[in-house]
């Protein structure tokens, strides 16, 4: 059974520029969050996409966007950026819409804006 | 707005000893709590996972408790280890949203 990955694992862009993060689910897992932690603060939750939609999102701006695959991996978009978009970038996946399942998590992407 | 908080933020404590570390939730509307290990620059690692209807949940020298009426939730660790060194982080479930996370408590364990 394979983990949850996600690519790249680091990422260096500039102020303005557009970046895509992956995440490929655990099989047999439907759902992915996507979750942003800056420097010594807990994950903080920017979106779930559950069956290919959006369900649910958190306090983030229409730049951050998303997208799930038929297969349930998952891409995160984010769009001018700026510095304060600097941070690890988590997925996680899980059986079934919301939060009423375990969820396990990816080793995370890290972004740096400059 | 659910609001997450653990104490104390940081924890050092001598190898053998037993500790607990403190998670408090706002709104007692949750689904679940669980509980993450998190290494230096890592991923989150799923310890234990109590659901609302649960009391607690036992893994290895890990217990963790809930009492979802008064908000709260521990987690005991027996017999630390250095290889227990780690931040760890309480996170709630709720109706539509993913998890809520606390700020974590960075523990460190000498030998």
């Amino acid at each position: 059974e394979t983990g949850v990955t996600q690519s790249p694992t680091h990422l260096i862009k500039t102020r303005g520029q557009q970046v895509t993060l992956r995440c490929s689910s655990q099989s047999g897992h439907n759902t992915v969050s996507w979750y942003q932690q800056a420097l010594g603060q807990g994950p903080q939750f920017i979106f779930q996409y559950y069956r290919e939609e959006e369900n649910g999102r958190g306090n983030f701006p229409p730049r951050f966007s998303g997208l799930q695959f038929p297969n349930y991996s998952s891409e995160l978009n984010v769009n001018a950026l700026e510095l304060d978009d600097s941070a690890l970038y988590l997925c996680a996946s899980s059986i079934g819409q919301g939060a009423g399942g375990s969820q396990y998590f990816g080793p995370g992407t890290r972004l740096t804006v400059l | 707005k659910q609001e997450v908080t653990q104490i104390p933020a940081a924890l050092s404590v001598p190898e053998g000893e037993n500790l607990v570390l403190n998670c408090s939730f706002t709104d007692s509307a949750i689904y679940n709590l669980q509980w993450f290990r998190q290494d230096p620059g890592k991923g989150l690692t799923s310890l234990l996972l109590i659901q609302s209807s649960q009391r607690e949940q036992t893994s290895g020298r890990l217990n963790a408790s809930l009492d979802k009426s008064s908000g709260r939730s521990t987690l005991y660790i027996a017999a630390s280890q250095p290889g227990d060194s780690a931040t760890y982080l309480c996170a709630v479930g709720q109706a539509g949203t993913a998890l809520i996370f606390g700020k974590g408590t960075t523990l460190s364990v000498s030998s």
